[in-house]
């Protein structure tokens, strides 16, 4: 199975900051990675897919990028509203497999 | 719009079978795949399996021997069963929808399964 390996697991930053999510592949999956948003009793919210497309409604701040077999997933500006675990999902082989998560928080 | 809907039943039983229901709206199931994903009780997301546009199934092995993924096109319904349920079944279970290119891209707002004796 491949794995994705996210760091950091938890991070705090200030509002307004520029925060950069990283999510690495055991293999290669070319851009077959998307990002979810998941807030308490919320369903996850896809928030980038094939590594470097923006999800409709998704503001601008957010952005997806691709080194290699590392995916990052950057907030320009960080907002209150961005508060929570934020998932990679590699969908280029079967099993698909998610990332343990980076948990987000505010300062 | 796109919408996905879960029903199922909240508690169940230690050996019993879990049936799950999506009711998916806006679109065909024979245009787009479903999938399932859980989120175990404190745990992060597992993709469970998909069942695709073509009517073909894949699964997590890790669940497979237990896991049945089928569906009726003409209720627009997706239904999920698992036997030999177990306590670490506990948690939220997810359908989503596979856009382009595969990625979730609409979700469901889950339902919780509790397994307990």
């Amino acid at each position: 199975d491949i794995q994705l390996t996210q760091s950091p697991s938890s991070m705090s930053a200030s509002l307004g900051d520029r925060v950069s999510l990283t999510c690495q592949s055991s293999q290669g999956i070319g851009n077959y990675l998307s990002w979810y948003q998941h807030k308490p009793g919320k369903p996850p919210k896809p928030m980038i897919y094939y590594a470097t497309n923006l999800a409709d409604g998704v503001p601008s701040r957010f952005s997806g990028s691709r080194s290699g077999s590392d995916y990052s997933l950057t907030i320009s500006s960080l907002e209150s509203e961005d508060t929570a675990i934020y998932y990679c999902l590699q969908y280029d082989e079967y099993p698909l497999t998610f990332g343990s998560g980076t948990k987000l928080e505010i300062k | 719009q796109v919408q996905l809907e879960e029903s199922g039943p909240g508690l169940m039983q230690p050996s019993e079978t879990l049936s799950l229901t999506c009711t998916v709206s806006g679109f065909s199931l024979t245009s787009n795949g479903v999938g399932w994903v859980r989120q175990p009780l404190g745990k992060g997301l597992v993709w469970m399996g998909t069942i695709w546009a073509g009517g073909s199934t894949n699964y997590n092995s890790a669940v497979q021997s237990r896991l049945s993924i089928s569906r009726d096109t003409s209720k627009s319904q997706v239904f999920l069963k698992m036997n030999s349920l177990q306590p670490e079944d506990t948690g939220t279970y997810y359908c989503a929808r596979h856009g382009w290119p595969y990625y979730f891209d609409y979700w469901g707002q889950g339902v919780m399964v509790t397994v307990s004796s």
